[in-house]
Order: structure tokens, then C-alpha cells, then sequence
């Protein structure tokens, strides 16, 4: 089974503090994303990876940073956290191969700015 | 128009009954299909993949249509345990495999 796991559950950060979220997976998956999933909102992509070092922009980047230094690892940066980024942060992973993979999720990160 | 639509519901059924949801895609560039389950403040997580032949997986059916744009989920025999939200998902694996979720349809299903 692949095995998603973000570091926090549960996150209270103040305004303008930067903020990391940190997202490791064991399943040596290429493709790797950030969502943040609001009420009436659904999920919406921040930012992707299809490789380490590699990084493109998802439907709402502004304000988020990433970094994939390691094939494992996929961290999103709030670079000035703001009440408005308050949210639940999920993490996903994709494998290799072409269509029908679905992804896997970590558990979420509920991050509160106040 | 967004990218993947349906309808939030609620749905309230009860147990023991067939409900089923439908959604709609625009990007024809989609090539494939999930639908997951997310319970509340939970992750999502896979339900099944849809085929365009359409497939089964015990009480639950999925139906592709590609010329129409919509997937569709059929739930039989509804148990108390299937209340949830369903996301409908589309896949662009053309390119970057990127995918677009549905903002999901609320099921409750009562005693």
C-alpha cells in the first residue's frame, strides 16, 4: 500500500509567520501535489511536481512556495502566512504509467492562521 | 463552465435504497475517470476507477460516457456506512497527469 503521511494534522500558525508543510510518500512516485480543499470550494491544486527539483503551478500558487529536494519529500511553503490561507492541505502522490493511476492521499493537514 | 460538475446534494436516501449521482466534464482531454469517497474531515480516497465499458465493484456501478461528458456512480442496496461525499474525478494524462476534482456530492443515508 502506498503511504502518504504529512507532518502535522493539525497546525496554528500566526499571520505573516512563513510556514512549512512537509509531505513523504514510500512509494518512489515521480508525480507528487498540493491541494488545499475549502467548504463550497472542493479541492484546488497549488503546485506540482513530476520530478525532484521540478515544480509547476497549480490553479492557485499565489502565495505558496515548494521544494522537492528528494525524490520522497515535497514540501509547501506559505511564504507569509496569511487568515485567508487558512485551510486543510492535503498531499498527493501519482505513479508511473499512463492513465487510469489513480492518487493517493496523506491525511490532510488542518492549518489554522490567526 | 467548470471544469467538473455536480450536483452537492444532500441526498438523503435511506437504507437499502439505489441512488445514483451523475457528473459532467468539459475538458474533453480527459482521458480517465475515478470517483473517491471522502468522509468528513478525512482524506479522499479511491472508490474505483471508471472504464468506458463501464464497471462494477459490488453494489457499486460506474458509466463513462464520452460523448455526453458525464460519469455517473450507482449505489445499490445503500448501508449506513456509505454516507459520505463523492468526488468525481477527471484525469488529463496528456502532458502533465494532472487531475480536476468535482466539488462532491454530499450522500447521507438514514436507518
Amino acid at each position: 500500500d502506498v503511504k502518504v503521511t504529512q507532518s502535522s494534522r493539525y497546525l496554528v500558525k500566526r499571520t505573516g509567520e512563513k510556514v512549512f508543510l512537509e509531505c513523504v510518500q514510500d512509494m518512489d512516485h515521480e508525480n507528487m501535489f498540493w491541494y488545499r480543499q475549502d467548504p463550497g470550494l472542493g479541492l484546488r491544486l497549488i503546485y506540482f511536481s513530476y520530478d525532484v527539483k521540478m515544480k509547476e503551478k497549480g490553479d492557485i500558487p499565489e502565495g505558496y512556495s515548494v521544494s522537492r529536494e528528494k525524490k520522497e519529500r515535497f514540501s509547501l511553503i506559505l511564504e507569509s502566512a496569511s487568515t485567508n490561507q487558512t485551510s486543510m492541505y492535503l498531499c498527493a502522490t501519482l505513479g508511473p504509467g499512463s492513465g487510469n493511476q489513480p492518487q493517493h492521499f496523506g491525511d490532510g493537514t488542518r492549518l489554522s492562521i490567526l | 463552465r467548470k471544469e467538473v460538475e455536480q450536483d452537492p446534494g444532500p441526498f438523503n436516501v435511506p437504507e437499502g435504497a439505489t441512488v445514483a449521482f451523475n457528473c459532467t466534464y468539459s475538458n474533453s482531454a480527459s482521458q480517465s475517470f475515478f470517483w473517491y469517497r471522502q468522509d468528513c474531515r478525512k482524506e479522499p480516497k479511491l472508490l474505483m476507477s471508471v472504464y468506458s465499458s463501464g464497471n462494477e465493484d459490488g453494489r457499486f456501478t460506474a458509466q463513462l460516457n464520452r460523448a455526453s461528458q458525464y460519469i455517473s456512480l450507482l449505489i445499490r442496496d445503500s448501508k449506513l456506512s456509505d454516507s459520505a461525499t463523492y468526488l468525481c474525478v477527471a484525469q488529463r494524462t496528456s502532458g502533465y497527469s494532472t487531475l480536476t476534482f468535482g466539488k462532491g456530492t454530499m450522500l447521507l443515508v438514514s436507518p
